[in-house]
């Protein structure tokens, strides 16, 4: 049983361009977070969401970022029009349906904004 | 605004030792307290939690203990290994959503 995918690990972008980083869930998982590590902080939780639908994105700047958990297909966090200070280790981490169970991580995708 | 604080910020062991890391919380509503562990390049893994309802949890060298009305807990490694180097985060969660310290550096000296 795979574990959270994430692709890409790395990703470089320059500033004003699109990222699109992705997450696989652990098979069987239904509920999807997406959390945010700046250098030498801990995990902000940015998004939850459910097959199609955002449960819970408090977490989540008001603009530029978004994110979408699609019927079929991995969840997508996009962030428009980068800027230096994006730069951070994105986690996704998936739970199955019944509330209050582990949630697992992925091993991240670093985004560097140049 | 910070809801759980971590500390200390880095903390130095000799193998064998003892290493205690402290965290704190103030909303009350929190019900889950997990620990994590991350290795550089690497995703947080689950490496021990507890509930409000018990005191002290132990698995294996990893001891959580907790103080409900001091809002305080803490993970305590024995024995200490090398292969113990690693970040550990705190977390505290109500619902969904975990709240995680800024984090623990340890470094288990030979």
């Amino acid at each position: 049983n795979a574990g959270v995918m994430q692709n890409p690990r790395h990703l470089v972008r320059r500033r004003g361009q699109e990222a699109r980083l992705r997450c696989s869930p652990m098979k069987g998982h239904s509920h999807v977070y997406w959390y945010r590590q700046l250098p030498e902080e801990g995990l902000k939780f940015m998004v939850y969401l459910q097959k199609e639908n955002i449960i819970d994105e408090s977490g989540m700047p008001k603009e530029r970022f978004s994110a979408e958990f699609p019927k079929e297909g991995p969840s997508i966090l996009r962030i428009q029009q980068v800027v230096r200070g994006d730069s951070a280790a994105y986690f996704c981490a998936s739970s199955p349906p019944a509330h209050g169970l582990e949630a697992f991580f992925g091993q991240g995708t670093r985004l560097t904004v140049v | 605004q910070q809801q759980v604080k971590q500390s200390p910020q880095s903390l130095i062991v000799q193998k064998g030792g003892i290493s205690i890391i402290n965290c704190a919380y103030e909303n009350t509503a929190f019900d889950y307290f997990p620990w994590y562990q991350q290795f550089p390049g690497k995703g947080p893994a689950l490496l021990i939690a507890i509930r409000p309802d018990v005191s002290e949890k132990k698995e294996g060298r990893f001891t959580i203990s907790f103080n409900k009305s001091a809002k305080q807990f803490s993970l305590h490694i024995m024995d200490s290994q090398p292969g113990d180097s690693a970040t550990y985060f705190c977390a505290a969660q109500s619902g969904y959503a975990l709240n995680f310290g800024k984090g623990t550096s340890l470094l288990v000296t030979p």
